[in-house]
């Protein structure tokens, strides 16, 4: 069974341009998270997406968005790029996310490391 | 606001010694708890998931353990060796409508030396 597949897995971009970044999850499952992780803050939590639909979004700007197709794919969109917004970037999948925790174990892929210069 | 805290931030230890990781965390409605290990420029890889209503969880020579009343949990790794060196961090789910969020704690950088 294929694991969560994170696309690119490195990514170079300018300050002020945009990047979109690619997560497939685990084959049946609906929920997507996405996080950041740095050095300082650790790893955050950016949104949340389940059949197609944003349930949950951390403290980001509103530069930080996301997306989630029909087959639970996902993706996430940086726009105006910060030198700030340098980190390694997880996407999670869970069966569910559903209620009282049930299908909640949360699979990670491997990242996109971005670097903005 | 829930917050969770590893202790110790590093520890580095020889291969063979039984090992204690501590995590605590503020708010005890959670759904679970879940822990990870990182290797460097790595993705995270799930090692246990403890259910709210469970006490302890098993997995080779990882074990575990959820006081939820307290707001801790404990990883006991077994026989370290040296392939266990890596960063172990512990994650929150708490209940509600907090969807899909995890909360991490800062993580433990474990070393084995042979």
């Amino acid at each position: 069974k294929a694991g969560v597949t994170q696309t690119p897995r490195y990514l170079i971009k300018t300050r002020g341009q945009q990047v979109t970044l690619s997560c497939s999850p685990i084959s049946g499952h609906r929920s997507v998270s996405w996080y950041q992780q740095t050095p300082g803050q650790g790893l955050q939590f950016l949104f949340e997406y389940f059949s197609e639909t944003q349930r949950n979004k951390g403290n980001f700007p509103g530069r930080f968005s996301g997306r989630q197709f029909s087959n639970s794919r996902s993706e996430m969109n940086v726009s105006t790029l910060e030198l700030g917004d340098s980190a390694l970037y997880l996407c999670a999948s869970s069966l569910a996310a559903g209620a009282y925790g049930w299908g909640t174990e949360a699979f990670f892929g491997q990242g996109t490391r971005l670097t903005v210069v | 606001k829930q917050e969770v805290t590893q202790i110790p931030a590093a520890l580095s230890v020889p291969e063979g010694e039984n090992l204690v990781l501590n995590c605590s965390f503020t708010d005890s409605a959670i759904y679970n708890l879940q822990w990870f290990r990182q290797d460097p420029g790595k993705g995270l890889t799930s090692l246990l998931l403890i259910q709210s209503s469970q006490r302890e969880q098993t997995s080779g020579r990882l074990n575990a353990s959820l006081d939820k009343s307290s707001g801790r949990s404990t990883l006991y790794i077994a026989a370290s060796q040296p392939g266990d060196s890596a960063t172990y961090l512990c994650a929150v789910m708490v209940g509600g409508t907090s969807y899909g969020k995890l909360t991490f704690g800062q993580g433990t950088i474990l070393t084995v030396h042979p």
